[in-house]
Formats: structure tokens, C-alpha cells, sequence
């Protein structure tokens, strides 16, 4: 079993739609986790992360942790077209682990 | 992407022959990866450095080497090319402080023909 695992999608969503994008983890000493965004032919970036459970909140997108059910999730509200990117999650102990990316449309 | 130049940023080899790939960074971080992206798979690590002449092998490591003589310059080798090695090679770097994430570059499309 992958340390993450990610639904690889693609999604495709109407512009305005609320987004949920997830992943769950084995290990269960995971602590930090991220989420990148790679937008298409680039590297990916830093979004956001997460320390232990709980949400987190960066204007449109929230960052979620539950670690009893080992779950990520990324919510993006009112999505708009330049959400339009693959998003990783990732999580770590010492060096980064990635999901493989779930590739979001956001449709004008 | 500041502070962080992949080159080439695209290359089409022929099978069996060496290709050197370089990550170059301006922000003197202790630590370089090389990964590679392939559909299906997502990002896999290749090989890390922890400092100048320290590196190690990550899940992907069969068929590549890597060097960093100096902190800026992190070199990845492919000894002899195979088509499997078809794929994205990303560097990327950080400073070790785990909430500060990876900073990468934009890549190196590798063909191998």
C-alpha cells in the first residue's frame, strides 16, 4: 500500500462550484501536510499546509486534516478557471511523500 | 521559478547513450532532491542530497546517479539511457525546515528514442 493515496480524478467542475479534493494515509506518524498545486508544464508550489488535525484557511481554499480517519482534504470555493491545475497532496516525516495528483477543470 | 534553474529544459536522447541533467539554486538550502513524473505514477524521488558530497537514493534510484560538488549545483546521471527513463525530471530544494515545503523548478522533459 502507497504511503498516500489520491483519487487522480480528472474533475471537471462548472466556475463557482465548491471543490473537494482528497487523499488518506497509512502512517500514522504523519504530521505535516501540504498541498501543491501544478499548474500545467510547471513545478509544483506550495499551497498549503496543515500541522496534526484541524482546518486551516487561506482566503478561498481550506486545507483539512482528519487524522483518526488518516483523511486530507482541500476545499476551493467559488472555484474560477485559473483554479484550473493538477493538485498533490503530500505529507512527511523526513523527506516529502506525494499523492499521485488529481487534475481539476474548473469550466467557465 | 526564483531561485532554482533546471537545464536542459528539453532533451531527446538515443537509447544507451549518458545524459546529465543540472538543478541550479541561488538560495544556498542545505538540501536538493531529483524527482521524476510519469502518468500513473505521480512524483517519485530519485535521489537527495543533505549537503556537498552527501547524497542518498530514494525509491526510484536504479539506473541514475547523482553528485553535488558544490551547494548550488546538483547533478543527476543517466549512465546509459533506456526508453523507461522517458519521463519529467524535477529538482527541487529546501532549507530542512519542514513547514517551509519544497521550492521546484519547472523541469526537464527527457525523451529517450
Amino acid at each position: 500500500q502507497k504511503e498516500v493515496e489520491q483519487d487522480p480524478g480528472p474533475l471537471s467542475v462548472p466556475e463557482g462550484a465548491i471543490v473537494s479534493l482528497n487523499c488518506t494515509y497509512s502512517n500514522s506518524a504523519f504530521q505535516y501536510f501540504m498541498w501543491y498545486r501544478q499548474y500545467s508544464r510547471k513545478g509544483p508550489e506550495l499551497l498549503m499546509y496543515t500541522y496534526s488535525s484541524g482546518n486551516k484557511e487561506d482566503g478561498r481554499f481550506t486545507a483539512q486534516v482528519d487524522k483518526s480517519s488518516k483523511y486530507i482534504s482541500l476545499f476551493i470555493r467559488d472555484s474560477q478557471p485559473s483554479d484550473s491545475a493538477t493538485y498533490l497532496c503530500a505529507t512527511t516525516t523526513e523527506k516529502l511523500v506525494f499523492g499521485k495528483g488529481t487534475k481539476l477543470t474548473v469550466n467557465p | 521559478d526564483a531561485g532554482i534553474t533546471q537545464s536542459p529544459r528539453h532533451k531527446v536522447t538515443e537509447t544507451g547513450t549518458p545524459v546529465t541533467l543540472r538543478c541550479h539554486q541561488t538560495e544556498n538550502h542545505r538540501y536538493m532532491y531529483w524527482y521524476r513524473q510519469d502518468p500513473g505514477h505521480g512524483l517519485r524521488l530519485i535521489h537527495y542530497s543533505y549537503g556537498v558530497k552527501d547524497t542518498d537514493k530514494g525509491e526510484v534510484s536504479d539506473g541514475y546517479s547523482v553528485s553535488r560538488s558544490k551547494t548550488e549545483d546538483f547533478l543527476l546521471t543517466l549512465e546509459s539511457a533506456t526508453s523507461s527513463q522517458t519521463s519529467v525530471y524535477f529538482c527541487a530544494i529546501s532549507t530542512g525546515v519542514i513547514t517551509y515545503g519544497y521550492t521546484f523548478g519547472s523541469g526537464t522533459r527527457l525523451t529517450v528514442v
